[in-house]
C-alpha cells in the first residue's frame, strides 16, 4: 500500500517568489495535516483538514500561506510570496478517524516532506 | 504553555542499549508517542503509551513513563546501525488532536 506521497521532494526559490507543495494522503484517510519542520526542531502544525474542511488553521500565517483540499483527498499548500524564514521541511500527514475514539489514539502517517530553500 | 525537552545527541556502540529521554511540562498529556525520522524521510510512529500506564514493551523497545516527574524514556535493546536516526517524543493534551513534538534526539550507532 502506498504511503503519504508528497512532491516535489526539494524546491529552491528566490524570496518573493510563489511556491506550492502537493500531498496525496493514504487512500481512505479522511484527515490530513500540514506540518512545518524547521532545522533542528520538531514538526509544528500548520493546518488540519477533516475531509475537505479546514477545521484548524489557527497556526497558518494567512497573509502569505494558503491551503486547499477541494475534493477531500489531495491537498496543496501554497506560499506567496516566500520569505527567507520560510525555509524548512513541509510535511504532510494523514490519519483515519474512528468514530467514538476521535483523537483518542489517532495514528498519523507522514510523507517524506518537501524541503524548501528560499534564497 | 506546552514544552517538551530532549537531549540533542546520543552515541552508542552497536549491540548496546540506548536510552533516549524526554521531559514535558503539561500534566494533562493523555497519549505520549515516540517517532523515528531517518535522513530525508518523514516521521514514523514507533510506539506510544497512554498516560495511565507506566511501562510498555514492544520487541526491542521499552517505553517508561514517570508521570510524577513528567519524564518519558525510550529504551532500545541491542541497538543496531539501522537504528541511527532522529527520535522525537510527542504528546497530546486531553482530547485534543494536536501533537506537540520535542526537538528530537539524534542517535548515532557506532559499529
Amino acid at each position: 500500500e502506498a504511503g503519504v506521497v508528497q512532491s516535489p521532494r526539494y524546491k529552491i526559490i528566490e524570496k518573493k517568489q510563489p511556491v506550492a507543495f502537493w500531498c496525496n494522503p493514504i487512500s481512505g484517510h479522511n484527515t490530513l495535516y500540514w506540518y512545518r519542520q524547521n532545522l533542528g526542531q520538531g514538526p509544528e502544525l500548520l493546518i488540519r483538514y477533516e475531509n475537505e474542511e479546514a477545521v484548524d488553521d489557527s497556526q497558518l500565517p494567512k497573509d502569505r500561506f494558503s491551503a486547499e483540499r477541494l475534493k477531500g483527498v489531495d491537498s496543496t499548500l501554497k506560499i506567496q510570496p516566500a520569505e527567507l524564514g520560510d525555509s524548512a521541511v513541509y510535511l504532510c500527514a494523514s490519519s483515519l478517524d474512528w468514530q467514538g475514539r476521535r483523537f483518542a489514539n489517532e495514528k498519523l502517517f507522514f510523507g517524506s516532506g518537501t524541503q524548501l530553500s528560499v534564497l | 504553555g506546552e514544552d517538551v525537552e530532549q537531549s540533542l545527541f546520543l552515541s552508542v556502540r552497536e549491540g548496546d542499549s540506548s536510552v533516549i529521554n524526554c521531559t514535558y511540562t503539561d500534566s494533562s498529556s493523555t497519549y505520549l508517542y515516540w517517532y523515528k525520522q531517518e535522513p530525508g524521510a518523514g516521521l514514523q510512529l514507533l510506539t506510544y503509551i497512554f498516560s495511565n500506564m507506566d511501562m510498555k514493551q514492544d520487541q526491542r523497545l521499552t517505553v517508561l513513563l514517570n508521570k510524577k516527574d513528567k519524564h518519558l524514556s525510550l529504551r532500545i535493546a541491542d541497538t543496531q546501525t539501522g537504528d541511527s536516526a532522529i527520535y522525537f517524543c510527542a504528546f497530546k493534551m486531553g482530547s485534543s488532536y494536536k501533537l506537540i513534538f520535542g526537538s528530537g534526539t539524534r542517535l548515532l550507532v557506532r559499529p
